[in-house]
């Protein structure tokens, strides 16, 4: 596609329960990155991908987070026994590479927890 | 870390100029971002400043003094549909050196 792309764009889920949420970058970025941002702020970084390798994941909450990119395109962010403070719109971001300075973000996925 | 500060909202007129203001704290700075985000829509890319100085891009342009720690988006001409949130961005050496970390965000608000 032309544009970085995510699904769902919006997940329900109830307290408790595991959700999994998907980033397609733009085909042939090497680097790959999620943010969180909550109602009314800025998104704040959580890991990033060069191809496959996570290279920090500084960013992630928690250890019920979790963010894969096994074949180095599509990277999967997997939030477990999710509680209501994890409701945030969650941003997927690619670029072609260390040496590029602009990020593509994708429209992102709109979770709320009940 | 950074500590990003920029104006909560701010309101302007079509035609006019605006200026939305940012402030940081860095360790290892490695660039300036500006990004605008509709609401509801993924932030896109507006600016990148490294070096001390002006960018121009049409009716945008952006401002960065790495000594003072301070940046400026300025937009003119300003058209209805410039309503929208302006977020700054710094980009650190720290950790992986390449994930941006974002301010609040500026809600600019462009009136008839």
């Amino acid at each position: 596609g032309a544009g970085v792309s995510q699904s769902p764009r919006y997940k329900v889920a109830k307290r408790g329960q595991d959700v999994a949420l998907r980033c397609d970058p733009i085909s042939g970025h090497v680097s790959l990155f999620w943010y969180q941002q909550a109602l009314g702020q800025g998104p704040e970084f959580l890991t990033y991908f060069q191809n496959e390798a996570q290279l920090d994941k500084s960013g992630l909450p928690s250890d019920r987070f979790f963010a894969e990119r096994p074949e180095g395109s599509v990277s999967t962010l997997k939030i477990q026994r999710t509680q209501q403070e994890d409701s945030a719109v969650y941003l997927c971001a690619s670029s072609r590479g260390q040496s590029y300075n602009e990020q593509f973000f994708g429209p992102g996925t709109r979770l709320t927890v009940l | 870390g950074q500590n990003i500060d920029q104006p909560t909202e701010m309101t302007a007129t079509e035609g006019a100029i605006v200026q939305i203001n940012c402030t940081y704290q860095t360790s290892g700075f490695n660039g300036l971002f500006w990004y605008q985000q509709h609401a509801g829509e993924a932030p896109t890319f507006l600016s990148y400043n490294v070096l001390d100085g002006l960018e121009e891009k049409g009716r945008f342009s952006s401002f960065l003094s790495r000594s003072k720690g301070y940046s400026y988006l300025l937009l003119k001409e300003l058209q209805m549909k410039d309503s929208a949130s302006y977020l700054c961005a710094v980009r650190d050496r720290g950790n992986s050196g390449y994930a941006l970390n974002f301010g609040k965000g500026t809600s600019l608000l462009v009136t008839p």
